[in-house]
């Protein structure tokens, strides 16, 4: 599938901050996905967003679907150290296959 | 609901060998599953999807002869790795769609 943009590629959290990453795409999806994989694990769904413009909350996450229907950003509200782990955009367009960003990973700040 | 197991979590084969991982809807039906491939620090590669009752379709580059896949179920599809190598050694994950792509734990392959 296409490849999604994701920035930053990783970054250092300390405990209470937000934090922000977000995803651009050339092509245009009908859904944006956003999954939080742990090591050793499978993807685990957080977020989907299904309309432009779509503003969704899932506890201290937040994330949009971008007007444009080719990005999105996902917000991390006062982090905690259990927020760890890399978090990956996806978007689909019809057929449920998924095309994946690179991924951010988010480590504690010593 | 919506939960995606995966079978063997973690397997070591010889070169050569062939390896069965399996994958399971445990409370939804699934007439398409997907395989995904992910090495360490890279973001996951879809290798093909799993069609219930029909040939699964195969992304370019993957080779069909040598990850067999059969769906055999509308809650099982397996994916053989025939003949390993050292350089087929990764996270194999499943998928299945309830609305949305639920994925299960992965199954780590090592050939020595």
């Amino acid at each position: 599938g296409q490849q999604l943009n994701q920035s930053p590629q990783s970054m250092f959290i300390q405990e209470g901050e937000d934090v922000s990453m977000n995803c651009t795409s050339s092509s245009i999806f009908n859904t944006w996905l956003w999954y939080k994989q742990e090591p050793g694990e499978g993807p685990v769904l957080l977020i989907a967003l299904y309309k432009a413009g779509e503003l969704t909350s899932n506890g201290r996450l937040t994330a949009q679907f971008g007007i444009t229907r080719k990005d999105s950003f996902l917000n991390i509200s006062a982090s905690i150290p259990s927020d760890v782990g890399i978090y990956f955009c996806a978007g689909q367009i019809n057929d449920y296959k998924l095309s994946f960003g690179a991924g951010t990973t988010v480590t504690v700040r010593a | 609901g919506a939960v995606v197991s995966q079978h063997p979590s973690w397997v070591i084969c010889k070169s050569g060998t062939s390896v069965k991982i399996e994958c399971r809807s445990l409370d939804f039906q699934a007439t398409t599953m997907f395989w995904y491939r992910q090495f360490p620090k890279q973001s996951l590669m879809l290798m093909a999807t799993s069609n219930e009752g029909s040939k699964a379709t195969y992304e370019q580059g993957v080779e069909k002869d040598k990850f067999l896949i059969n769906h055999a179920s509308l809650t099982l599809s397996t994916l053989t790795v025939t003949s390993a190598h050292p350089e087929d050694s990764s996270f194999y994950i499943c998928s299945a769609p309830y609305y949305e792509q639920y994925f299960g734990p992965g199954t780590r392959l090592t050939v020595t």
